[in-house]
């Protein structure tokens, strides 16, 4: 089955610098590859998401790239702010070929602080 | 209406007791999904369910029943459950042929 790893686990930046996440997959049939927050008791969110026939995408603050020989993605938050602090989660997925639906393998999450 | 509802919002259940979770969406998506999340960890995929019926089972103990009455509603049965089986339970939904999906806010489940 599909294994995401995600890095670092905790960061910590100054309010106004960039922030890096980054993730690798192992399954090459994953062409599905979100980017959920999670604020402490709230429900995951997604930010951006990115699809295998894309090599990058952006919205506003937030980036996403992906080098599908390496199997490598990341996320990119620019002029951070506090309001950016909470648990980012990176997945794949690969659609269900029968039967419909698909599987979402998340990373291990990032703990990202935003300091003043 | 654009929300995946989830009731109870708490649950506290002893480890002998029968309790349902339940989960409600109205964006009209016919693939609806159960997943586990333990503190500080990633949310893990339990069932998937499409056109009310289930897809995927990631070989979850019997104690967990899922249900999907309508393509609107999903349930999961819980019974005899452990301790270790506290966690924050998360519903969601997507277009069968789509990727996004949507999670519900979640039921914080303590099995005592």
């Amino acid at each position: 089955g599909e294994n995401v790893e995600q890095h670092p686990s905790t960061l910590s930046v100054q309010e106004g610098d960039s922030a890096v996440i980054k993730c690798t997959y192992s399954d090459s049939a994953s062409n599905y590859f979100p980017w959920y927050k999670q604020e402490l008791g709230k429900r995951p969110q997604l930010i951006i998401d990115i699809r295998s026939n894309v090599g990058e995408k952006k919205d506003q603050r937030i980036a996403v790239t992906l080098n599908k020989t390496a199997k490598h993605f990341s996320l990119h938050i620019t002029e951070t702010q506090p309001e950016d602090s909470a648990v980012y989660f990176c997945a794949a997925s690969r659609r269900k070929v029968t039967g419909g639906g698909n599987k979402l393998t998340f990373g291990t999450g990032t703990q990202l602080k935003v300091e003043l | 209406d654009t929300e995946v509802t989830q009731t109870p919002k708490h649950l506290v259940m002893g480890m002998t007791n029968k309790k349902s979770l339940k989960c409600e969406q109205h964006m009209g998506h016919r693939a609806m999904y159960w997943y586990k999340q333990k503190a500080k960890k990633p949310p893990e995929l339990m069932f998937v369910y499409s056109y009310e019926k289930l897809s995927i089972n990631e070989s979850v103990p019997s104690r967990f029943s899922p249900e999907c009455p309508n393509s609107s509603l999903l349930n999961l049965h819980l019974h005899a459950l452990q301790p270790e089986d506290s966690a924050l339970y998360l519903c969601a939904s997507s277009q069968v042929l789509d990727y996004e999906q949507f999670f519900g806010p979640g039921t914080r489940l303590t099995v005592l």
